[in-house]
């Protein structure tokens, strides 16, 4: 069974950048059929597709972040991350791993991230 | 502004059934991209419920079913029970944007 576990501060400045780890268990992250997907979701509100990437390192981003994303793999980890620069109050959010194969069909637990001084 | 549009909230007593839909454009739904629904309860990850329009996950009782017609899909829940209680969200493709895409999320109350 995939487990899929994100890991990184639960607090980040405002203008720093949010640092998030994806650690894939139960399967290898190196699978052509799947891309890896971040996926967030703001308090009280609903989700929102970051970015993806492919082992190989392919990726897509939401065009309305990708000048602040960084989405990259470590295959011998087994792992994803995500960098989201000059964060502002408005990225405070849930937020989730998952692999994508057209649908999220495995999530991690999710991990909120607030953007507070 | 979700690119897909969902009813904030749907509402049914048990037993009854209930429809959620999620209406897109030709840039997505009308475009032959699949849809696919999850369900939320609170505090936790969301759940596939739905791939591929209307193909149920292993474990998903057949009272979901779903469907896609035109430039709109939806989500029936037959036979509702107490334990349905929760946030459902559509997702799809948008060529346009080339983003995977969601509804804004729809939540049901067993009455």
């Amino acid at each position: 069974q995939l487990h899929l576990q994100e890991s990184g501060p639960g607090l980040v400045k405002p203008s720093e950048t949010l640092s998030l780890t994806c650690t894939v268990s139960g399967g290898s992250i190196s699978s052509s059929s799947y891309n890896w997907a971040w996926i967030r979701q703001p308090p009280g509100k609903g989700l929102e597709w970051i970015g993806s990437i492919f082992y190989s390192g392919s990726t897509y981003c939401n065009p309305s972040l990708k000048s602040r994303l960084t989405i990259s793999v470590d295959t011998s980890k087994n792992q994803f991350s995500l960098k989201l620069s000059s964060v502002t109050a408005a990225d405070t959010a849930v937020y989730y791993c998952a692999r994508l194969n057209n649908f999220l069909d495995y999530w991690g637990q999710g991990t909120l991230v607030t953007v507070s001084s | 502004q979700s690119v897909l549009t969902q009813p904030p909230s749907v509402s049914g007593a048990p037993g009854q059934r209930v429809t959620i839909s999620c209406t897109g454009s030709s840039s997505n739904i009308g475009a032959a991209y699949d849809v696919h629904w999850y369900q939320q309860f609170p505090g936790t990850a969301p759940k596939l419920l739905i791939y591929g329009n209307n193909n149920r996950p292993s474990g998903v009782p057949d009272r979901f079913s779903g469907s896609k017609s035109g430039t709109s899909a939806s989500l029936a829940i037959t036979g509702l029970q107490a334990e349905d209680e929760a946030d459902y969200y559509c997702q799809s493709y948008d060529s346009s944007l080339s983003a995977w895409v969601f509804g804004g999320g729809t939540k049901l109350t067993v009455l």
